[in-house]
């Protein structure tokens, strides 16, 4: 069955550090593989995507994510943090066999930034 | 173009009651699913339709029910309403759901149940 795994429910950062938010999943194919970010009482937005082709993924916000068959990874990163990073993210993986767009996420990472 | 947009954004009912909740996906998106949302189960899978279908549904009980109207406008219903069903309803549209299409969410129903 597909899952995905966020390891770190909470993480700290000063504002200007590096950040590196994991990512790890279960699936029996090369999945799709998604990051959101949710601030609080919002929906969710689209980071970024990994379908195929380039492992390493540029996404919206100055983030990345790279994508690691060998160890089941899709970990996010930025290299300077600013305090309007600070909400929950969320990582998630679809199936790239099915035609559906059925999501699962992971139990989120909350993010605080401080200055 | 105008996001997704879910109504109402806030509901209080009591336990044994019925609500519904509607999205109204982006112009031209023909795939709405929907998601709750709690802080310990956190996102799962409602249900997803497509041009009116139900394509697939989470492993919810029968009280949790949806549909999708011609304009690719969508419902979902949850009937006797329990306390569990605390949760912010989170719905998303993308264009032919087809996996690989980008899905847009909307700011989500949050639901209280007293």
């Amino acid at each position: 069955a597909q899952s995905v795994t966020q390891p770190d429910i909470h993480i700290t950062v000063s504002e200007g550090a590096s950040l590196e938010l994991r990512c790890n999943y279960s699936y029996g194919a090369t999945p799709y593989l998604f990051w959101y970010v949710q601030s609080p009482g919002q929906g969710l937005q689209l980071l970024l995507k990994y379908f195929s082709g380039d492992t390493l993924v540029q996404g919206i916000k100055g983030f990345e994510a790279e994508f690691k068959r060998s160890q089941s990874s899709f970990n996010l990163r930025k290299p300077s943090v600013h305090w309007s990073d600070a909400a929950e993210y969320f990582c998630a993986v679809g199936s790239s066999t099915d035609n559906t767009d059925k999501l699962i996420f992971g139990t989120g990472t909350r993010l605080q930034v401080f200055p | 173009k105008a996001g997704v947009t879910q109504t109402p954004r806030y509901l209080i009912k009591t336990r044994g009651q019925q609500v519904t909740l509607s999205c109204s996906p982006i112009s031209g998106h023909r795939s709405v699913s929907w998601y709750q949302q709690t802080p310990g189960q956190g996102l799962q899978f409602l249900f997803e339709y497509f041009s009116e279908t139900q394509r697939n549904k989470g492993n919810f009980p029968g009280r949790f029910s949806g549909r999708q109207f011609s304009n690719s406008r969508s419902e979902m219903n949850v009937s006797t309403l329990e306390l569990g069903d605390s949760a912010l309803y989170l719905c998303a549209s993308s264009l032919e759901a087809s996996g690989g299409d980008t899905q847009y969410f909307g700011p989500g129903t949050r639901l209280t149940v007293l």
